[in-house]
């Protein structure tokens, strides 16, 4: 079992619908979360990072179950804009740490 | 502004050649890592260092080689014992381990 499993994808969603991406974790050593955005070719950027009480920021709504080990992100009123990869990405405490990324999930937004 | 610049963005080379890949950072960051990434894959750690004059393997550090003179600074040889060297290489910073990561552009090595 991969220590970070994203949705495989692709996801194939019209403008102004919402898309919810799932990731479940292994490792209960797990301590800080994020989401990435990677776009064709480009280098991964930051799009969000993740707490336990949930965040939100615009469009964007991150939650974290660390109970389930699960985290999610929710993309409403979807723009062409959003289409990309979408990486989940955790850190996890062995004695230092161990940043996992996860397989990445695509979106295409379409007209 | 603050960042992480690779150089060079594209880079070509012969099989058998070595070649250094820059990554230099202003963020004062004290972490700092390289990671590959091929075509329709995930990210695949190389090497990584959280101070300066120390650096530790990744998960694919066979064929590489770094180094940690200055905090700014973290090149990437990728040597001629890489087997197949073409790929899409990132650098990246964080302040410390457990922070999120920066990415510069990347480089994209291709062997002829």
């Amino acid at each position: 079992r991969k220590e970070v499993e994203q949705d495989p994808g692709p996801f194939n969603v019209p403008e102004g619908a919402t898309v919810a991406f799932n990731c479940t974790y292994s490792n209960s050593a797990s301590q800080s979360f994020f989401w990435y955005r990677q776009d064709c070719r480009k280098e991964p950027k930051l799009l969000m990072s993740v707490y336990s009480s949930g965040n939100e920021d615009g469009r964007f709504t991150a939650q974290l179950n660390r109970a389930s080990q699960y985290i999610s992100l929710l993309i409403r009123d979807s723009k062409l804009s959003d289409s990309a990869t979408y990486l989940c990405v955790v850190n996890v405490a062995t004695g230092g740490f161990k940043t996992i990324f996860g397989a990445g999930t695509r979106l295409f937004v379409k007209a | 502004d603050g960042g992480i610049t690779q150089s060079p963005k594209y880079l070509f080379r012969k099989e058998g050649q070595n070649v250094t890949l820059s990554c230099e950072q202003n963020l004062n960051h004290d972490a700092m890592y390289w990671y590959r990434q091929d075509p329709g894959q995930g990210l695949r750690l190389i090497y990584y260092s959280q101070i300066v004059n120390d650096f530790q393997k990744g998960d694919i550090a066979e064929g590489y080689s770094v180094s940690r003179e200055k905090k700014e600074s973290f090149p990437l040889t990728v040597t001629s014992a890489q087997k197949n060297p073409t790929a899409f290489y990132l650098c990246a910073s964080s302040r410390d381990r457990n922070r999120e990561l920066f990415f510069g552009e990347g480089s994209r090595l291709t062997v002829l």
